[in-house]
């Protein structure tokens, strides 16, 4: 079974610093990976997703994400973070359902 | 993007009683739809998956007489926690998802709010 881990428990960022977010997979084949964003008490929302193609995949809200087969990894990253990014972010990967990591909590300083 | 909606948004209720929670597609057709339970501070649990017509399957460990799900239509799934306790108590997400081709990679998720239950 597919599966995705999440290194990092909780990051701390300062306003205007670059952020970058790990994700490992777990599967055989191309997985499809997505990102998503869940702010306190609110659901999920897409950040954005990878199927195939351009291994660097440009998605809302100003954050990127790289697929990099060689070491299975679909790490997320913004250049400049903004007190609003700060939330829960959820890795997930898709195979047939879609199976979380354990998510990755930011906080973002003044 | 679909949007999806649910209601409510928060329930309180006492041990003993049942709650309904509805999930709703606002602008998309969805045929399958998903039903999801966060513990505080957890990642996402996924406790069935529900189709339109037919009987919802569900993930191992979950009781599907204790969970009813209900997909009558193609816009509306309902998630009714029967004899609620207060282990019961949590953040259920729902969400559904748009369909392309089985290979297109065109299948996306998207998620409901969440209702926060507390049972007293």
């Amino acid at each position: 079974a597919q599966s995705v881990t999440q290194p990092d428990i909780h990051i701390t960022v300062s306003e205007g610093a670059s952020l970058e977010l790990r994700c490992n997979y777990s599967y055989g084949a191309t997985p499809y990976l997505f990102w998503y964003v869940q702010s306190p008490g609110q659901g999920l929302q897409l950040l954005l997703k990878y199927f195939s193609g351009d291994t660097l995949v440009q998605g809302i809200k100003g954050f990127e994400a790289e697929f990099k087969r060689s070491q299975s990894s679909f790490n997320l990253r913004k250049p400049s973070v903004h007190w609003s990014d700060a939330a829960e972010y959820f890795c997930a990967v898709d195979d047939y359902k879609l199976s979380f990591g354990a998510g990755t909590t930011v906080t973002v300083r003044a | 993007g679909a949007v999806v909606s649910q209601h409510p948004s928060w329930v309180i209720c006492k041990s003993g009683t049942s709650v309904k929670i509805e999930c709703r597609s606002l602008d998309f057709q969805a045929t399958t739809m998903f039903w999801y339970r966060q513990f505080p501070k957890q990642s996402l649990m996924l406790m069935a998956t529900s189709n339109e017509g037919s009987k919802a399957t569900y993930e191992q460990g979950v009781e599907k007489d204790k969970f009813l799900i209900n997909h009558a239509s193609l816009t509306l799934s309902t998630l009714t926690v029967t004899s609620a306790h207060p282990e019961d108590s949590s953040f259920y997400i729902c969400s559904l998802q748009t369909s392309g081709r089985a290979d297109s990679g065109q299948e996306t998720q998207y998620f409901g709010p969440g209702t926060r239950l507390l049972v007293l």
